[in-house]
């Protein structure tokens, strides 16, 4: 069964300190995403990549930043986190049109 | 700049009746229109995928369709099932071309049907 793996399903963490959320993919696909969901607002993209070491900003990339070093992983990277970065936040792989989803990762930042 | 719209936000309907979901958007040069599933707590499913140029697209007992010149899209529930409870959410993707599949997603329907 085709899947993304987000390694982290609840993190808490502090203000200021620097959060890595790992997104992994077996299904060879060359496009990858990172949304946030937040209640009202619906899923929002962050990043995307479309190939290995190349990065797309999306709608809200202020704050975060990207890592793709090997085309299965997709790295988000919140350098100081803050408490308005509480959220959940979805990783996504598609290869064309269907986009697959993980479970999510929700962290809190006190 | 494409917005997605759902409505209502949250319905409650009893176990084996038919129901339909709406999404609007504003923007009709879409690519295509993607309806998803999402339980509490869990990432998204994938339930049906409408291309511009189709009408509507059906599979068991969901069935989507799409107008593009009004900017709407339907899915349509028959004999809703417990098991249905979820919350769906529309997604558009914009007609820019390239490798990128940017979508635009609606904020969804909290969907729970009573036994």
């Amino acid at each position: 069964d085709v899947k993304v793996t987000q390694s982290s399903r609840y993190l808490v963490k502090r203000t200021g300190e620097k959060v890595f959320l790992e997104c992994v993919q077996d299904m060879d696909h060359e496009n990858m995403f990172w949304y946030r969901q937040d209640p009202g607002l619906g899923l929002r993209l962050i990043y995307f990549s479309y190939d290995v070491k190349m990065k797309e900003k999306g709608d809200i990339p202020e704050g975060y930043s990207v890592s793709r070093e090997k085309k299965e992983r997709f790295s988000l990277i919140l350098e100081s986190a803050s408490t308005n970065q509480t959220s959940m936040y979805l990783c996504a792989s598609s290869m064309s049109v269907l986009l697959v989803f993980g479970e999510g990762s929700r962290l809190t930042v006190l | 700049k494409q917005e997605v719209t759902q409505i209502p936000a949250a319905l409650s309907v009893p176990e084996g009746e038919n129901l339909v979901l709406n999404c609007s958007f504003t923007d009709s040069a879409i690519y295509n229109l993607q309806w998803f599933r999402q339980d509490p707590g869990k990432g998204l499913t994938s339930l049906l995928l409408i291309q511009s140029s189709q009408r509507e697209q059906t599979s068991g007992r969901l069935n989507a369709s799409l107008d593009k010149s009004s900017g709407r899209s339907t899915l349509y529930i028959a004999a809703s099932q417990p098991g249905d409870s979820a919350t769906y959410l529309c997604a558009v993707r914009q007609n820019y071309g390239g490798a990128t599949n940017k979508l635009i997603f609606g904020t969804g329907t909290l969907l729970a049907v009573q036994p």
